[in-house]
């Protein structure tokens, strides 16, 4: 069975500070991994995926994250955090998408504060 | 408008009630999901769909129902709703080619 976890509920952090999340995925084969970002009220954008290649992958809004097969891990990081990046983030795994196998399965989310 | 809509954006019902929660797509994407986001559970899969006509149970589909008899529709049915429904409720929809999921902006969904 695949799924996330998010070990951390809520992180804040100073403006100007570096941020990391992290995220432990269990999945069976080579694995999609996603970075999904929620602000307040908002549905949910894609920040960045990763399925092979290079294990660091640069997304949007200067974020970038690290596979970490050894560890199953994700995990996401900006070294410095603006105050519209207070938000709720998500990571998601999942396989290629194909008919018996193409459910993404998401951690509980980590609140991000921001202060200034 | 091109993208994935849900409607109603708010909803208030009363216990016992049947009510349904509308999802449309406009890129012909083959995969549909339903999630649930309650604080502290991040999001939670209740059904799924691989194709118009092919459903599949997610992780909490108790109480809720869903159909697809045309690929771009994929509506969500609480038969009789119950307190523990109230929640935010997420459709999503994905493809082989982009392989990430795209969300709709969700139902605010009260059961008083």
């Amino acid at each position: 069975a695949q799924s996330v976890t998010q070990p951390d509920i809520h992180i804040t952090v100073s403006e100007g500070a570096s941020l990391e999340l992290r995220c432990n995925y269990s999945y069976g084969a080579t694995p999609y991994l996603f970075w999904y970002v929620q602000s307040p009220g908002q549905g949910l954008q894609l920040l960045l995926k990763y399925f092979s290649g290079d294990t660091l992958v640069q997304g949007i809004k200067g974020f970038e994250a690290e596979f970490k097969r050894s560890q199953s891990s994700f995990n996401l990081r900006k070294p410095s955090v603006h105050w519209s990046d207070a938000a709720e983030y998500f990571c998601a795994v999942g396989g290629v998408p194909q008919p018996n196998d193409y459910k993404l399965s998401f951690g509980a989310g980590t609140t991000v504060t921001v202060r200034a | 408008d091109a993208g994935i809509t849900q409607s109603p954006r708010y909803k208030i019902t009363e216990t016992g009630r049947q009510v349904t929660l509308m999802c449309h797509q406009t890129w012909s994407h083959s995969y549909m999901f339903w999630y649930r986001q309650d604080l502290g559970h991040g999001l939670r899969l209740i059904y799924y769909s691989a194709a118009a006509d092919i459903t599949d149970k997610g992780e909490v589909p108790d109480g809720y129902v869903v159909s697809r008899s045309k690929t771009e529709n994929f509506p969500l049915t609480l038969e009789s709703a119950t307190r523990s429904q109230t929640s935010v409720y997420f459709c999503a929809s994905r493809d082989s080619l982009n392989t990430e999921a795209f969300f709709g902006q969700g139902t605010r969904l009260t059961v008083v």
